[in-house]
């Protein structure tokens, strides 16, 4: 089992919807929680960051977090097409100290 | 200037080769890690480093070694480079253990 899941896509909304990205993670202890967008051909971009249980809201971005179903997600008001990339979520490892990514979610916002 | 630079942009080698791969942040950071990405596999990472002193081996470490010469720089080897190493290498970096991390733009690798 990966210590990181996500659906691989592709996630197609249309312009001004919401986009729903989900994660989920294999190991208890996990603390931090983050969300990274990465254009093709281009690196990881930090977006999102959250630690405790519930909602974290940034802009049109809100990260939920629930430690007891392990899962974590990323929702995308208002999706642009400037949206349109791979989203990536990464949690610390056991020892705190590394962080492991999924493989993305690949979103496309259609006009 | 970028944050964190990585050296080359895209290197073509061919198998048997050496290849150092470097990284350097004006950031002010003392974590630093080098990722591979492969399509579908996601990140992994092959090495990181807490300080010049702190060397810790990643998932994928075999095959590849690292030098951290100062804060601010932190090389990545190839000893004897195979086709299987081409990927997108990462260079990172992070202020500390609950905090995320910045990229550099990354070095394409192709092995032939």
């Amino acid at each position: 089992q990966k210590e990181v899941e996500q659906n691989s896509g592709p996630l197609s909304v249309p312009e001004g919807a919401i986009a729903s990205l989900n994660c989920t993670y294999s190991d208890r202890v996990s603390q931090s929680f983050f969300w990274y967008r990465q254009y093709s051909g281009k690196s990881p971009e930090l977006i999102m960051s959250i630690y405790s249980n519930g909602d974290k809201e940034d802009g049109r971005f809100t990260a939920q977090l629930n430690k007891a179903s392990q899962y974590v997600s990323l929702l995308i008001r208002d999706s642009q097409p400037s949206d349109s990339a791979t989203y990536l979520c990464a949690v610390n490892g056991n020892n705190f100290n590394k962080f492991y990514f999924g493989s993305g979610t690949k979103l496309n916002v259609k006009p | 200037d970028a944050d964190v630079t990585q050296t080359p942009r895209n290197r073509i080698t061919k198998t048997g080769k050496r290849i150092m791969l470097e990284c350097s942040q004006t950031k002010g950071h003392d974590r630093m890690y080098w990722y591979r990405q492969d399509p579908g596999l996601g990140l992994r990472l092959i090495y990181y480093s807490f300080d010049v002193k702190d060397i810790n081996k990643g998932e994928i470490s075999d095959g590849y070694s690292v030098s951290r010469q100062a804060q601010a720089k932190f090389s990545l080897s190839l000893e004897s480079a195979i086709p299987n190493q081409t990927a997108l290498y990462f260079c990172a970096t992070s202020p500390g253990q609950s905090y995320g991390y910045t990229f550099g733009s990354g070095t394409r690798l192709t092995v032939v």
